[in-house]
């Protein structure tokens, strides 16, 4: 079984700043990860599919990318509406998902 | 535009079962590559794939959840359904609908927060 964890737990950061999140792979997972981003009291959202490719409408301070079993998601610049909890997901074991536990980006 | 929109009870006892059922609109349930999931998310905890189905009736479920899964569609009326039986406080959670495509979940419904109570 495939276990994805995600680091930090929680990112303190301040409007227009970088934020660096990480997701590790206990296996190897190819390019199969995606990430959403979660607003409270709101469904997750699909952000990037296949490590780096950005989902319909989603701006370009998103980007994805990979280095063998460790992916990051970086947003630059954040914008107020950023702040939120995101999430990767590993498709490659399908049928089973797999996602990760989440990080949360918060307002320094 | 794909939309989902999930309805059903929002108390169930335990030891019943929960019963829950997604409408998709602005697309077909029988979408090429499409399956159609369930996850689900405990108040203050993360994601968990709850189940899929596909609209020829295949589908698949978490493994963790023993079994009590029954997922099935009507293509007639565009919906897919979920019913998971034998329910306990740990099943209490936000219930998801979710369109997938190349398994990545690329729509998904506004949720339905489910509590099990007696």
């Amino acid at each position: 079984e495939i276990v994805l964890t995600q680091s930090p737990a929680t990112l303190s950061l301040s409007p227009g700043e970088r934020a660096t999140l990480s997701c590790r792979a206990s296996q190897s997972v190819s390019s199969f990860l995606a990430w959403y981003q979660q607003k409270p009291g709101q469904a997750p959202r699909l952000l990037i599919y296949d490590a780096s490719n950005r989902a319909t409408g989603i701006p370009p301070r998103f980007s994805g990318s990979a280095s063998g079993t460790d992916f990051t998601l970086t947003i630059s610049n954040l914008e107020p509406e950023d702040f939120a909890v995101y999430y990767c997901q590993h498709r490659g074991n399908w049928p089973s998902l797999t996602f990760g536990g989440g990080t949360k980006v918060e307002i320094k | 535009q794909v939309q989902l929109q999930e309805s059903g009870p929002r108390l169930v006892k335990p030891s019943e079962t929960l019963s829950l059922t997604c409408t998709v609109s602005g697309g077909s349930i029988g979408c090429d590559y499409c399956y159609w999931a369930w996850i689900r998310q405990p108040p203050g905890k993360g994601l968990e794939w709850v189940g899929y189905v596909s609209d020829d009736g295949s589908a698949d479920q978490n493994p963790s959840l023993n079994r009590r899964v029954t997922l099935s569609t009507d293509t007639s009326k565009n919906q897919f359904s979920l019913k998971l039986s034998s329910v306990t406080a740990a099943d209490t959670a936000m219930y998801y609908c979710a369109r997938v495509k190349w398994q990545v979940l690329d729509y998904w419904g506004q949720g339905k927060l489910v509590t099990v109570s007696s």
